[in-house]
């Protein structure tokens, strides 16, 4: 059981150029989210997902895309990278068919972007 | 909209000294909040969680929390600080679309 993996670890990026960072989960969760971690500024909410074929914005969408086709992949895209996105990004998954497991999320470790 | 508001940036303790971390949240019901907490370089972990039921929660690594919803709080607790607590603690609400606090960084003094 590998929980959330997250690639690529680390990337950089020229302005302008477009990339995708992979999040995939094998717990079989309904939801998944990305966040990006910016320093003094904890985790900000980019997209969620509360299932295939469905997601919605959170705090900080401008600049990114996503899409889940299926309950265990939910790649973010960026199509023009921009200086601005130079972060840290965590992807998370978390189900509620438990409720003492409510909404807890389970994190993967991580993508480091810079963009140049 | 739902939010959270850590005050605290930065606190340094004594190791050995009790510790208290502020929390406060803007939630339209009754909220799921959680207490995660991060190691340099490290991803997230879970130290507790809050959704219902009795109002004293406790964790792992010997913390606690306490939701008080007449003053929309969810402050965290250890009677006896370690060094290895040292690390940036992030107070989060809601489901999922969860917003989480700035964090705090804690340093721990031997």
């Amino acid at each position: 059981n590998a929980g959330v993996t997250q690639t690529p670890k680390f990337q950089v990026l020229k302005t302008g150029q477009s990339m995708t960072l992979q999040c995939a989960q094998d717990m079989n969760h309904e939801y998944m989210s990305w966040y990006r971690q910016d320093p003094g500024m904890g985790l900000r909410l980019i997209h969620y997902s509360v299932g295939a074929g469905i997601t919605d914005q959170g705090e900080v969408p401008n600049g990114y895309n996503v899409s889940r086709s299926t309950t265990e992949d939910f790649p973010l895209r960026l199509l023009s990278a921009a200086p601005s996105q130079t972060s840290v990004y965590f992807c998370a998954s978390s189900y509620a068919r438990l409720a003492r497991h409510h909404y807890e999320q389970y994190f993967g470790p991580g993508t480091r972007l810079t963009v140049t | 909209a739902q939010s959270v508001t850590q005050p605290d940036i930065h606190i340094t303790v004594s190791e050995g000294a009790s510790l208290e971390l502020r929390c406060n949240y803007s939630y339209g019901a009754t909220p799921y909040l959680f207490w995660y907490v991060q190691s340099p370089g490290q991803g997230l972990q879970l130290l507790l969680k809050y959704f219902s039921g009795d109002t004293l929660v406790q964790g792992i690594k010997g913390f606690e929390a306490e939701f008080k919803r007449s003053q929309s709080s969810f402050n965290l607790r250890k009677p006896s600080v370690h060094w290895s607590d040292a690390a940036e603690y992030f107070c989060a609400v809601g489901a999922v679309d969860m917003r989480f606090g700035a964090g705090t960084r804690l340093t721990v003094k031997p």
